[in-house]
């Protein structure tokens, strides 16, 4: 059991380029998120999803799109990057059942992104 | 919109001392979750513990604990017999109880601790 995977985690990107933050996770967990941290922060929301096929926007969804085809993997992805994305990626996922306690988010290792 | 309040950046102890850490928070709602999280230099976030606004009992996990004050709306971790591991940065966080379950975390700005030997 792996719990939460990310790839790559380490990625220098020059402005105006895209790339893709990879997330996995082998919990059988049906929410999913994305967080960004920037130096000195706490966590930012970006997107969300609750399943597959449904996702929605965080507290910071701009410069991002997201996609949940399948339970396992939410990849983030990065178009015409800017400087301002420099930050410290975070993918989580947990489990929700309606009517019982809210659950725990289980975090990713992370991804140190660079936009030069 | 909840805001979670960390007013300690820095903080070290001895090791094997106490330390507390302390998190306030501001809401509306009556429902909800508070949670420790810690982040060491690898950058890992690891749950450390979890209190249910509803519970009146303060949660505890091994060295770790909490004081839960719902009036006061505040929330401080209590870290016993503080070992060198223990540096790291920790953060609060709060969630609200939504029905569909689609509620955020929202982290305060962390508290840097180091444990010095």
């Amino acid at each position: 059991n792996a719990g939460v995977t990310q790839t790559p985690k380490f990625r220098i990107l020059k402005i105006g380029q895209s790339m893709t933050l990879q997330c996995t996770q082998d919990m059988n967990h049906n929410y999913m998120y994305w967080y960004r941290q920037d130096p000195g922060m706490g966590l930012k929301l970006i997107y969300y999803s609750v399943g597959a096929g449904i996702t929605d926007k965080g507290e910071v969804p701009n410069g991002y799109n997201v996609s949940r085809s399948t339970t396992e993997d939410f990849p983030l992805r990065l178009e015409l990057a800017a400087p301002s994305q420099t930050s410290v990626y975070f993918c989580a996922s947990s489990y929700f059942q309606r009517g019982a306690s809210t659950d725990t988010q289980y975090f990713g290792p992370g991804t140190r992104l660079t936009v030069l | 919109a909840q805001t979670v309040t960390q007013s300690q950046p820095e903080m070290s102890v001895q090791e094997a001392e106490t330390v507390t850490l302390s998190c306030t928070y501001d809401t509306s709602e009556n429902n909800y979750y508070l949670f420790w999280y810690k982040q060491p230099p690898s950058r890992q976030m690891i749950l450390v513990i979890r209190q249910e606004a509803y519970k009146q009992q303060n949660a505890t996990e091994n060295r770790f604990s909490v004081n839960f004050q719902k009036a006061a709306k505040s929330f401080s971790l209590k870290i016993s017999d503080s070992q060198l591991g223990d540096t790291a940065m920790y953060f609060c966080a709060f969630m609200k109880h939504g029905v569909e379950g689609n509620e955020k975390l929202t982290f305060g700005t962390g508290t840097r601790l180091t444990i010095i030997p």
